[in-house]
């Protein structure tokens, strides 16, 4: 199975800071990489696909990057509903597996 | 606008069997691929089965191999899964997708499964 390691496992921001996410994929998987945010007793909604792609109705502060083993979510200027769990998911080879997991607070 | 509404879970013994539901609506259900996965309480997301638009393909994680089936009714615009010879590791918040590009690019609010005797 692909392992996805995110990191931090945590991560506390002040309003209108940039944040940086990292997924890290145990083999290359291409730019097959998508990003969640889930927000408490929610279920997950689809941020980011195919590496970098914005999904339809997610605000422009989101933006993905990398490719191959490296990626990353980027939020630039946090705002208070951004606060979240932001899982990476990979969707080159079954089974399709996620990373464990980064908890974003506000500070 | 497009909704998935799972249902069937609740409390049931180890060994025992359940059907999960997922009422699709505000799309063309026999376009997409649809699929299974599931949290357990204060973890991570796993992916659980995939089928295709059409039935004809489906995909399993190894550990539910052999004792869930994942199924569909176009004509309904209902997928389901059946879980057979449950186990306790089993327990989790059931989440139906629908498959877009190989994302899951809309999620039911999920079904709480509970394992336990």
């Amino acid at each position: 199975d692909i392992q996805m390691t995110q990191s931090p496992p945590s991560l506390s921001a002040s309003l209108g800071e940039t944040i940086s996410i990292e997924c890290l994929a145990s083999e290359g998987i291409y730019s097959n990489l998508a990003w969640y945010q889930q927000k408490p007793g929610k279920s997950p909604q689809l941020l980011i696909y195919g590496a970098s792609s914005l999904q339809d109705g997610v605000p422009s502060r989101f933006s993905g990057s990398g490719s191959g083993t490296q990626f990353s979510l980027k939020i630039s200027s946090m705002q208070p509903e951004d606060e979240a769990d932001y899982f990476c998911q990979q969707s080159y080879k079954f089974p399709y597996t996620f990373g464990a997991g980064t908890k974003l607070e506000l500070k | 606008e497009v909704q998935l509404v799972e249902s069937g879970g609740g409390l049931v013994q180890p060994g025992r069997s359940m059907k999960l539901s997922c009422a699709a609506s505000g799309f063309t259900f026999n376009n997409y691929d649809m699929a299974w996965v599931c949290q357990a309480p204060k973890k991570g997301l796993e992916w659980v089965a995939t089928i295709s638009y059409d039935g004809s393909s489906t995909y399993y994680r190894d550990s539910v191999k052999g004792r869930f089936t994942i199924s569909r009714d176009n004509a309904k615009s209902t997928l389901y899964l059946q879980m057979d010879s449950l186990r306790s590791e089993d327990t989790a918040t059931y989440y139906c997708a629908r498959l877009r590009y190989w994302y899951f690019d809309f999620w039911g609010p999920g079904t709480m499964v509970t394992v336990s005797s």
